[in-house]
């Protein structure tokens, strides 16, 4: 069964940084991209970074570019999203999502709630 | 960015009802090698979302045969033959042709 589990999520003051971690495990983490998916409180999806199998190929939301980095260990079967110069609009429950073949955003974990506020 | 536009944004349904939900596209979803990367999703009540169907009309792994998909282009349908109550939450529509990926504003499936 694949599992998702994220952490790292909290309350954070506006500018300070934030590091989130997803582990997987129930299938070979290594052969799949991975996202970052987030959802602000009463609000729909808003992709936020994608990472290829390898790392390979990197890409972000012009919400977050150049304030957030995707990474991942697959000898750790984790996934990390580095957030700096937090914003009150970052607030929202951060998903990790696994491609699969044809398939974006294919398996979710539960999610990380990350509260941006003085 | 694309903009997929899904209508109605709430439904009131009884069990067993057959409800449709609508999602536009600003652009066209065919791709130059004839695919359509049109995907829907469901997140039930205080839950992280699930995939229902993708290239617009495949049922995900372990979705009822209720479900179906269609459309082409620009205009795309999910369909609920026999609402359950387990259907009940929000359903996203979500297009992966054009980056970045985008999802609808959500379609709010309530019992009347």
């Amino acid at each position: 069964e694949v599992q998702l589990v994220e952490s790292g999520g909290g309350l954070v003051q506006p500018g300070r940084s934030l590091k989130l971690s997803c582990v997987a495990s129930g299938f070979t983490f290594s052969n799949y991209g991975m996202n970052w998916i987030r959802q602000a409180p009463g609000k729909g999806l808003e992709w936020v970074a994608y990472i290829s199998s390898g790392s390979s190929y990197i890409y972000y939301a012009e919400t977050v570019k150049g304030r957030f980095t995707i990474s991942r260990d697959n000898a750790k079967n984790t996934l990390y999203l580095q957030m700096t110069s937090l914003r009150s609009e970052d607030t929202a429950l951060y998903y990790c999502a696994s491609d699969y073949p044809g398939i974006p955003f294919a398996y979710w974990g539960q999610g990380t709630l990350v509260t941006v506020s003085s | 960015d694309v903009v997929l536009t899904q209508t109605p944004s709430t439904l009131s349904a009884t069990i067993g009802q057959s409800v449709s939900i609508s999602c536009r596209s600003s652009q066209s979803l065919l791709d130059s090698a004839g695919n359509t990367y049109l995907y829907w999703y469901l997140q039930r009540p205080g839950q992280s979302p699930q995939l229902l169907i993708y290239l617009v009309s495949n049922l995900g792994s372990g979705v009822p045969n209720r479900f179906s998909g269609s459309g082409s282009g620009t205009d795309f349908t999910l369909k609920i033959s026999g609402v359950e109550a387990e259907d009940l939450g929000v359903y996203y529509c979500m297009q992966a042709t054009h980056a970045p990926n985008t999802f609808g504003a959500g379609t709010k499936l309530e019992l009347k």
